[in-house]
C-alpha cells in the first residue's frame, strides 16, 4: 500500500512551458485535491475532485487545469507556466470529504521552479 | 474574516521537555480541527483531530486542546524527542454548504538534544 505518490519530484520549466503533474492514490478514496505550499502562507487549494469524472475549483485555480478519468489518479495541468508559479505542490486524498471529519493523506510533494 | 493562524512561527524546546503548539481561528462554526506534522521534504501527516463538541483529545504523547471561547487551539507533545522536529500546521474544516478546509501557516518546532 504506497498511499499517495507524486511524480515527478522536482521539475524546472522555463516561463511558458506546460506541464502535467501526476497523483495516484491506491487507498480507493473517492476525494482528492491539489494544493501549493509557498514559505509563510498555508497550503492552498488549487482544484479538487468528489469523484471520478469530476473536477471543482479551489481557492486558487488560475492558470491550472486538472483532469480525474481514472479513480485512482489526479493530474494537475500547467499550460503556460508562470515565475508565480513557483511553489510545492501537494496532492492529498480522503476517504470522503462531504462528511468534514476525513483526514486527508498527502503525497510527499513535488518543487516546481519556473524561471 | 476566516482565519486560522499561529502565534508563534517558531519555537526551540530541549529534548525531554514539553512543548506546546498554538494557532488561533475565526470561524465560530468550524466544527472540526485537525493537526498535521511535515518533516522537511514531506508531506503533512496527520497527527491528532478534535470535534468541536470536545475541549481535549489526547493520544500518543499529543493532547489537543480546544477553547472555543477564545478561538484557540494548542497542540502539547510530551516529552519532546529530535524526532518530533517539524512544522506543524493547524487547519479547521467548516461547512460553507461543502465542507472547506483552512490551513494554518505553520509552526517550526526544533528540538535541541
Amino acid at each position: 500500500n504506497a498511499g499517495v505518490t507524486q511524480t515527478p519530484k522536482f521539475r524546472v520549466l522555463k516561463t511558458g512551458q506546460s506541464m502535467t503533474l501526476l497523483c495516484a492514490q491506491d487507498m480507493n478514496h473517492e476525494y482528492m485535491y491539489w494544493y501549493r505550499q509557498d514559505p509563510g502562507m498555508g497550503l492552498r487549494l488549487i482544484h479538487y475532485s468528489v469523484g471520478e469524472g469530476t473536477t471543482a475549483k479551489g481557492e486558487v485555480p488560475d492558470g491550472y487545469n486538472v483532469s480525474r478519468l481514472k479513480k485512482q489518479n489526479f493530474l494537475l495541468g500547467l499550460e503556460s507556466a508562470a515565475p508565480s508559479q513557483t511553489s510545492v505542490y501537494f496532492c492529498a486524498s480522503s476517504y470522503s470529504g462531504g462528511r468534514g471529519t476525513d483526514t486527508q493523506y498527502f503525497g510527499p510533494g513535488t518543487r516546481l521552479t519556473v524561471l | 474574516g476566516e482565519s486560522v493562524g499561529l502565534h508563534l512561527p517558531t519555537l526551540s524546546v530541549q529534548e525531554g521537555d514539553n512543548s506546546i503548539i498554538n494557532c488561533a481561528y475565526s470561524n465560530s462554526a468550524s466544527d472540526y480541527f485537525i493537526w498535521y506534522k511535515q518533516e522537511s521534504g514531506k508531506g503533512p501527516q496527520f497527527i491528532i483531530d478534535i470535534r468541536s463538541n470536545m475541549d481535549k483529545r489526547q493520544g500518543q504523547r499529543v493532547t489537543v486542546l480546544l477553547n472555543k471561547t477564545v478561538k484557540h487551539l494548542s497542540l502539547q507533545i510530551a516529552a519532546t524527542q529530535p524526532g518530533d522536529s517539524a512544522v506543524y500546521f493547524c487547519a479547521e474544516i467548516f461547512n460553507t454548504g461543502g465542507f472547506k478546509t483552512i490551513f494554518g501557516a505553520g509552526t517550526r518546532l526544533f528540538v535541541k538534544a
